[in-house]
């Protein structure tokens, strides 16, 4: 089973601002199979990344994924308000079992 | 528009059975590959079924092995999950969700049906 670790645990910072995200497999992901969601408070998850870089549909383009291998990062590179929300990251290269990463909170101040 | 629908949770006493249901639009449970993720309160994802396409392959994770059934009525476009022998630590917001491939993220989530496992 493949782990994915994730840092920080919590991300404060201002509108405008860059954020980067972090997540570490515990072995190679495969073919770089690897997403990245966003939960805001009281919603389900959203797809954003896939295949480590590859934008969701509708996804703003201020959402960047890169990484490869055993390192992977989610950039958004101006922050907005409605930006403040729990990010994932999850491999589908060695499955089952699916994993997800344990989470990054991202505040807006 | 893809829409996905859970139905059936609630309050269920220890060792106790559920079953969730999942209706679908905007997509054919038949073509995709379906899956019930689950999220205990305050804490991460964790999936728990899977199923093929075909409906032939099924897998299931560890910590729900042996007490739950993933199914689907493709004439009702619905997925389902029959849970039993429940315990306090499955309770946790379900959700329902697809995608196109076996090497596909997870495209499409419902927004969740809570079942709470207590006396």
């Amino acid at each position: 089973e493949i782990v994915l670790t994730q840092s920080p645990g919590t991300l404060s910072l201002s509108p405008g601002e860059r954020a980067t995200l972090s997540c570490r497999a515990s072995q190679t992901v495969t073919n770089n199979y690897l997403a990245w969601y966003q939960q805001k408070s009281g919603q389900a998850p959203r797809l954003l990344i896939s295949g480590a870089s590859k934008r969701a549909t509708g996804i703003p383009d201020r959402f960047s994924g890169s990484g490869s291998g055993t390192d992977f990062t989610l950039t958004i590179s101006s922050l907005e308000p409605e930006d403040s929300a729990v990010y994932y990251c999850q491999q589908y290269g060695s499955s089952p079992p699916i994993t997800f990463g344990q989470g990054t909170r991202l505040q807006i101040k | 528009q893809v829409q996905l629908v859970e139905s059936g949770g609630g309050l269920v006493k220890p060792g106790g059975s559920l079953r969730l249901s999942c209706e679908v639009s905007g997509l054919s449970v038949s073509d995709y590959y379906m899956s019930w993720i689950r999220q205990a309160p305050g804490k991460g994802l964790e999936w728990i079924a899977y199923m093929s396409s075909s409906g032939n392959t099924k897998y299931y994770g560890d910590s729900v092995k042996g007490r739950i059934t993933i199914s689907r009525d493709n004439a009702k476009n619905s997925l389902h999950l029959q849970m039993s022998s429940l315990r306090p630590e499955d309770t946790a917001m379900y959700y329902c969700v697809s995608r196109s491939g076996w090497y596909s993220a997870f495209e499409n989530w419902g927004q969740g049906a809570l079942v709470t496992v207590s006396s």
